[in-house]
């Protein structure tokens, strides 16, 4: 079975760096075809993708964050990471992390497994 | 990048009805679509991968079509457990989600 949670300082000022962690099981960050994605959600909104890290230690960044992303993975401790930094009110949302596997069933994408979220506030 | 647009953004229907939720892409996409069901208060969950594979263990009433830029999810026989807001999500040229159609009950 796989599981995934997030986990996150709850509330932040402006300015400050957000930490993320994802914890997961069921399945390995090293196993070939696997990767972890973080997407976040503004309350009553819809999802933006932000990041994603791959068992190879690929990276890929949603171009308009990518200069405040920086994702990266404990493969031994089966956690991934994200730290967005400087951020404001914007930032605000419930931050999901999913497990995808490339080359799914016809060679498909998915992100099959996702965590409950954690929420996060910025706020002065 | 490609913008995924999603219509209706609400949709009213009825127990039983056929239901069809389009996303359209800003350029060909060449199936590389997958549809999430998102419940209120509920992390999304997969429900069709590549533009028309059911997910395991998700309904058969739920089917997905298209190609090129234009798909659709179908629900051939709307259930109350189906209320909920559908996202279209393309992985072809970078990663995009649709901005959401919240399905509700008439």
């Amino acid at each position: 079975q796989v599981t995934l949670k997030e986990s996150g300082p709850g509330i932040l000022q402006p300015s400050q760096t957000l930490s993320l962690t994802c914890t997961f099981s069921g399945f390995s960050l090293s196993t070939y075809g696997m990767g972890v994605g973080w997407i976040r959600q503004p309350s009553g909104k819809g999802l933006e993708w932000l990041a994603n890290i791959w068992w190879d230690d690929d990276k890929y960044y949603n171009p308009s964050l990518k200069n405040r992303l920086t994702i990266s993975k404990d493969t031994s401790n089966n956690q991934a990471f994200l730290k967005i930094t400087n951020v404001d009110t914007a930032d605000t949302a419930t931050y999901y992390c999913a497990r995808i596997v490339d080359g799914y069933n016809y060679g498909a994408l998915v992100m099959d497994a996702w965590g409950q979220g954690a929420s996060v506030t910025v706020s002065s | 990048d490609i913008q995924m647009t999603q219509s209706p953004s609400v949709l009213s229907a009825s127990v039983g009805d056929r239901v069809t939720l389009s996303c359209k892409a800003s350029q060909n996409i060449n199936k590389n679509l997958d549809w999430y069901q998102q419940k209120l208060g509920e992390a999304p969950k997969l429900l069709i991968y590549f533009t028309n594979n059911l997910q395991t263990g998700i309904p058969s009433r739920f089917s997905g079509s298209g190609s090129g830029t234009d798909y659709t999810l179908t629900i051939s026989s709307l259930q109350p457990e189906d209320v909920a807001t559908y996202f279209c999500f393309q992985y072809n040229s970078g990663w995009t989600f649709g901005g959401g159609t919240k399905l509700e009950l008439k």
